[in-house]
């Protein structure tokens, strides 16, 4: 069965550093997302992209994360200067269409640590 | 903005218990999603639904619209289906997640 990958599992960069998180939709889907999840409390959102654009971002998506489909398969997360509040663990999810009776199927996440 | 509430935060139960999880939004939605994080972090989908009852082996999820709430109910539960289980609900292209249920099933 079809699944989103995310690499790499665990990513560990001091204050200040960039960092990319990567992602491998699955291939036929369309829309893409972020989330995030801060140990111990909900996942949120963060941004959909659709068609080499994002569709839409929460604000914790400030100026400093970016995304990207730089080639057909991956989907990337920028984090420009990493936070210590920017550690999380973060989801990427694809579906194969953006209207609500699409599911999304979520990667197994990276989990992301500032020190 | 839609806010979503879940309880009980934590469950325990018995093997073979019958476990009920509730979720309550505050927004009419399009679709409402139950999903399942063990404790390696990974999420996995059980049901989406937008209107009445769903099925699938022990598990049953259920969603009244008009009082805007929903139901995760577990049969026979068993302690590998110990793990978070999260209500969302889809919000233009986003889903909104409640705070999640911690399911312990002990043998």
């Amino acid at each position: 069965e079809p699944e989103v990958t995310q690499t790499p599992s665990h990513q560990v960069t001091q204050m200040g550093q960039e960092v990319i998180l990567r992602c491998v939709p699955i291939s036929n889907h369309l829309y893409f997302y972020w989330y995030r999840q801060i140990l111990g409390q909900k996942v949120e959102f963060l941004v959909s992209f659709y068609n080499n654009e994002i569709s839409e971002k929460s604000e914790i998506f400030d100026d400093q994360f970016s995304v990207e489909r730089p080639d057909g398969s991956n989907f990337t997360l920028k984090i420009r200067s990493t936070k210590l509040e920017d550690s999380a663990m973060y989801f990427c999810a694809s579906s194969e269409m953006g209207t609500w009776n699409y599911e999304q199927y979520f990667g197994p996440g990276t989990r992301l640590t500032v020190t | 903005k839609n806010e979503v509430e879940q309880s009980p935060q934590n469950l325990t139960a018995q093997e073979g218990e019958f476990i009920t999880i509730n979720c309550s939004y505050s927004v009419g939605i399009s679709a409402l999603h139950w999903l399942q994080q063990h404790p390696g972090g990974g999420i996995v989908s059980l049901f989406m639904l937008s209107s009445g009852k769903k099925k699938h082996g022990r598990l049953i999820a259920t969603i009244n619209i008009q009082e805007k709430h929903s139901s995760l109910h577990i049969t026979a539960s068993h302690p590998r289906d110990s793990a978070v289980y999260i209500c969302a609900v889809r919000d233009t292209d986003k889903l909104i997640f409640g705070t999640g249920t911690r399911l312990q099933v002990f043998p």
